[in-house]
């Protein structure tokens, strides 16, 4: 089974500031995705960014960023030129893949976001 | 991307009674999954929702408690049997693209009184 920890429960930072959320998974699979969601106080889950484990370029979305080290397990979010619409919940999560299709999402407990201005 | 729609968005129940949330998506996808999320927590996976045959439960959770029904690749009940104040969450769907991104539907806040 896979676990996700996000050791922070809460941050807070000053508008125009990047911020970096950290996530650390276990687990014994090398085909899965690791993804980041926001979900502010309407509960909507909002897809912010998706990596391959694969792939060993980290990918981005803007102002969205991660630092995937697949030997470390380790999956962190840098959010730059933060804004007051990124205050929320951010949750991480993983999916193992597997031929035919892939496998529901296990979740990080979530880090509150707040963006003070 | 998906869109998900799911209704009802939100509801209260008595205790004992039963809530079916319904979740359509606009395209064809093969992967469904319904999700809940208690007061202040992250989200659990209850079962993936098979097409034509019985969804696959998480460890924890019952057919008996949430009957999932999926008709086809696009629609996918969830039924949230004999309620009690402890069911009260958000209960969400999702799918999973042929790109493999997750997308959820907007949720279902359920309170049990």
């Amino acid at each position: 089974a896979q676990t996700v920890t996000q050791s922070q429960p809460e941050m807070s930072v000053q508008e125009a500031e990047t911020v970096t959320l950290s996530c650390t998974y276990d687990t014994s699979e090398n085909n899965y995705y690791l993804f980041w969601y926001k979900q502010p106080p309407s509960r909507q889950m909002i897809l912010v960014i998706r990596q391959e484990a694969y792939k060993q370029q980290n990918a981005t979305e803007n102002r969205f960023s991660v630092n995937f080290q697949k030997a470390a397990k380790s999956f962190s979010l840098k959010i730059s030129d933060s804004q007051l619409g990124d205050t929320a919940m951010y949750f991480c999560a993983f999916m193992k893949h597997r031929g035919g299709g892939a496998d529901g999402l296990t979740f990080g407990k979530g880090t509150h976001l707040i963006i003070q201005p | 991307s998906a869109v998900i729609s799911q209704k009802p968005s939100r509801d209260i129940c008595q205790r004992g009674t039963s809530l079916t949330i319904q979740c359509q998506v606009d395209s064809q996808v093969t992967m469904m999954f319904w999700y809940r999320q208690q007061p202040g927590q992250s989200l659990t996976l209850i079962a993936t929702a098979n097409q034509g045959s019985e969804a696959t439960y998480e460890s924890g959770f019952v057919i008996d408690k949430f009957p999932i029904s999926r008709p086809n690749l696009t629609f996918s009940t969830l039924t949230v049997s004999n309620m009690s104040p402890e069911d009260s969450s958000i209960y969400l769907c999702s799918v999973v693209t042929e790109n493999t991104e997750a997308f959820f539907g907007q949720g279902t806040r359920l309170t049990v009184v």
